[in-house]
């Protein structure tokens, strides 16, 4: 089975960075995906991490460590759009995705 | 404008009734995807189709059908609607087309479905 785990909630000043971790334990691991979602919306694509390592896209990085099971969302330089959930999903065969519950990240001015 | 399209985006009905959620996409992928979120903002993954062809059937009730009439659409029928149906439901696409490759999913704005 797929087990994701992220924190619920976190808490950030504008201008800040902030870090979303989130460990996974999985029967297939094709890649790991990071997603954005506003209120109300749909989730948006962020980062795909297939090897290990760090893979930035202007402010925003993620990690991937395969033998750990873990990953990380890296935000820098917060704006107040910022403010959204945040999602961890591991692809595994037939490209299906596992979500985490997701992080809500408020930024604060 | 490219992107995947659902209608409606919202819908309230009645338990017991029967109802369906379109689906469609123009992004020229292969694979569609129903998800459903619930109240808790878990993204679960219902079904999802290869051209035409089912390739992900998880443990769903059997009151609920997908019906692919083309690769650019997926439809969602939902029959004997029950309380615990109510939810958001994403449709998203990919152009994976391996069972072994993976790609990017991109969803849909979402169907808000309340069941009184």
């Amino acid at each position: 089975g797929q087990n994701i785990d992220q924190p619920t909630e976190m808490t950030a000043t504008e201008g800040a960075i902030v870090q979303i971790n989130c460990t996974y334990q999985t029967s297939g691991f094709n890649g790991l995906f990071w997603y954005q979602q506003h209120a109300g919306e749909a989730p948006t694509f962020l980062s795909y991490n297939v090897l290990d390592g760090l893979e930035e896209k202007g402010r925003f990085s993620s990690f991937l460590s395969r033998s750990k099971g873990y990953s990380y969302l890296l935000l820098k330089e917060l704006q107040m759009k910022d403010s959204a959930s945040y999602l961890c999903a591991v692809s595994a065969a037939g490209n299906k995705l596992t979500f985490g519950g997701g992080t809500r990240v408020l930024v604060k001015p | 404008d490219t992107a995947v399209s659902q209608t409606p985006k919202y819908l309230v009905t009645q338990m017991g009734n029967d109802k369906s959620i379109k689906c469609e996409q123009n992004l020229g992928h292969d694979t569609m995807y129903w998800y459903k979120q619930d109240s808790k903002k878990f993204l679960k993954i219902m079904f999802s189709y290869n051209n035409k062809e089912l390739i992900i059937n998880e443990t769903v009730p059997n009151r609920f059908s997908p019906k692919s009439p083309d690769k650019a659409h997926l439809n969602l029928h939902i029959n004997s609607l029950e309380l615990g149906d109510s939810a958001v439901y994403f449709c998203a696409s990919s152009q994976v087309t391996s069972s072994l490759g993976t790609d990017t999913q991109y969803f849909g704005p979402g169907t808000r479905l309340t069941v009184l």
